[in-house]
């Protein structure tokens, strides 16, 4: 079975500094792991995937992330927050051939000015 | 481009009562997922079909009924709707890809529909 866990249900950073947002995967299998934004009462965006081509991903709006094998990891970065990144983030798992998504318990991003 | 619409985007019943709730995929996508948000939780998936043929199942009350139409549209049937019901209901759609490793779903979320039960 897979699971997805995310550290810390809230993080705040300033403005202008890194935003590090942790992922950690426990499956079986090789996952394929995501990371969405979802903005207040607002859906699901995907920010950015991991699909075994590459272990360092380039996102939207100048996030990345990098899988670490050895770390059982998958963690968001962003290296000058912005005050439009206050959201609430999720890490989300699948198997291959697997349909469904599991997610990570979220993160909420606040940005201080 | 298109995305995934949802309707209705809100909906308020009473408790016994029942709702449905419909999903227009993103076009050529055959894949659609359901998925439940209750207050500050994470999405669990509920359900998915692809091809109209439910392909997967997670955790939907048996009071919960869902299907796929052949235009791919779903529509998530819920009777006796309980408070616990409450929540920011998700429905996302994939085309299968493959990657270096094999087959992979890349789901693209709608806006939700938030039901509210009194």
């Amino acid at each position: 079975a897979q699971s997805v866990t995310q550290l810390g249900s809230h993080v705040s950073v300033s403005e202008g500094a890194l935003v590090l947002l942790r992922c950690n995967y426990s499956s079986s299998v090789p996952p394929y792991l995501f990371w969405y934004v979802q903005y207040p009462n607002q859906g699901l965006q995907l920010l950015l995937k991991y699909t075994s081509a590459a272990t360092l991903v380039k996102g939207i709006n100048g996030f990345e992330a990098e899988f670490k094998k050895s770390e059982t990891s998958f963690h968001l970065t962003k290296p000058s927050a912005h005050m439009s990144d206050a959201a609430e983030y999720f890490c989300a798992g699948g198997i291959q051939g697997a349909q469904k998504l599991v997610f990570g318990q979220g993160t909420r991003l606040t940005i201080n000015p | 481009a298109a995305g995934v619409i949802q309707s209705p985007r809100h909906l308020i019943k009473e408790k016994r009562e029942t709702a449905t709730l419909k999903c227009y995929p993103i076009p050529r996508h055959d894949t659609v997922y359901w998925y439940q948000q209750g207050p500050g939780q994470d999405p669990q998936f509920l359900i998915s079909f692809y091809e109209k043929m439910q392909s997967d199942k997670g955790s939907i009350p048996d009071r919960f009924s869902a299907q796929q139409f052949s235009d791919y549209h779903s529509e998530l049937n819920m009777s006796s709707l309980e408070l616990g019901d409450s929540a920011l209901y998700f429905c996302a759609s994939s085309l299968g890809r493959v990657s270096l490793a094999g087959l992979y779903y890349e789901q693209y979320f709608g806006p939700g529909t938030r039901l509210t039960v009194t």
